[in-house]
């Protein structure tokens, strides 16, 4: 079965530094990925969505690459600010019309 | 908001009791779903709902009941639920239902926290 695997610890990283958070997977070639933001006793928000055949994708600070041969995608916040601060959260394409598979999620955090 | 809205934001229920979550959303979506998101686990798929037809029970225990009156509105129906049924529950829609990219993008509510004691 598809598997996701997210950094379980969190990542702590100084304000004004590049975070890179990554997300492996498994068993399967996803068509797209999808990362998400999610604030304590919040749902998730929508960030990015990467297709298969993209390198990589950019919206403000934020960047995500697809790299289909190492099944990995990386996300990217560059100047990063406290407010950055949140878990971020990966789905990719199950294959089915609706189901996403998840990872766990990775908890960033940006000291002042 | 996120034009997903689900009540009541917190819940606490005894394992006897009947209770019902909602969720409404005003973004003209065709597709609803409840997830399940328990701590440091991924999000576990519940059910989902296209066009106000059920068309996923993703192997979920009967103690939990979901309802889709119209595609605006979904619910979540419990009852004798178990100490492990807690955790935030999550409303979601989409567009459509679709392997295509962009379908399957997912606007959540902020969830309603459940414990069961």
């Amino acid at each position: 079965s598809q598997k996701i695997e997210q950094n379980s610890e969190a990542l702590n990283i100084q304000e004004g530094k590049t975070a890179t958070l990554t997300c492996n997977y498994t068993n399967y070639s996803p068509a797209y990925l999808q990362w998400y933001r999610q604030d304590p006793g919040r749902g998730p928000v929508f960030l990015l969505l990467i297709r298969e055949n993209e390198k990589e994708k950019r919206k403000e600070r934020l960047k995500v690459t697809f790299d289909t041969t190492l099944k990995q995608s990386l996300f990217h916040i560059t100047a990063s600010q406290p407010a950055d601060s949140a878990t971020y959260l990966c789905a990719l394409e199950s294959g089915s019309n609706y189901q996403l598979i998840w990872g766990a999620g990775t908890k960033l955090i940006i000291k002042p | 908001e996120t034009g997903v809205t689900q009540t009541p934001r917190h819940l606490v229920m005894g394992m006897t009791n009947k209770k019902s979550l909602k969720c409404e959303q005003h973004l003209g979506h065709n597709a609803m779903y409840w997830y399940k998101q328990s701590a440091k686990k991924p999000l576990e798929l519940m059910f989902v709902y296209s066009l106000e037809e059920r068309v996923e029970n993703n192997s979920v225990p009967s103690r939990f009941s979901p309802e889709c009156p119209n595609s605006s509105h979904l619910f979540l129906h419990l009852h004798t639920l178990q100490p492990e049924d807690s955790a935030l529950y999550l409303c979601a829609s989409s567009r459509q239902l679709g392997r295509r990219s962009g379908a399957n993008v997912l606007t959540f509510g902020a969830g309603s926290r459940l414990t069961v004691l």
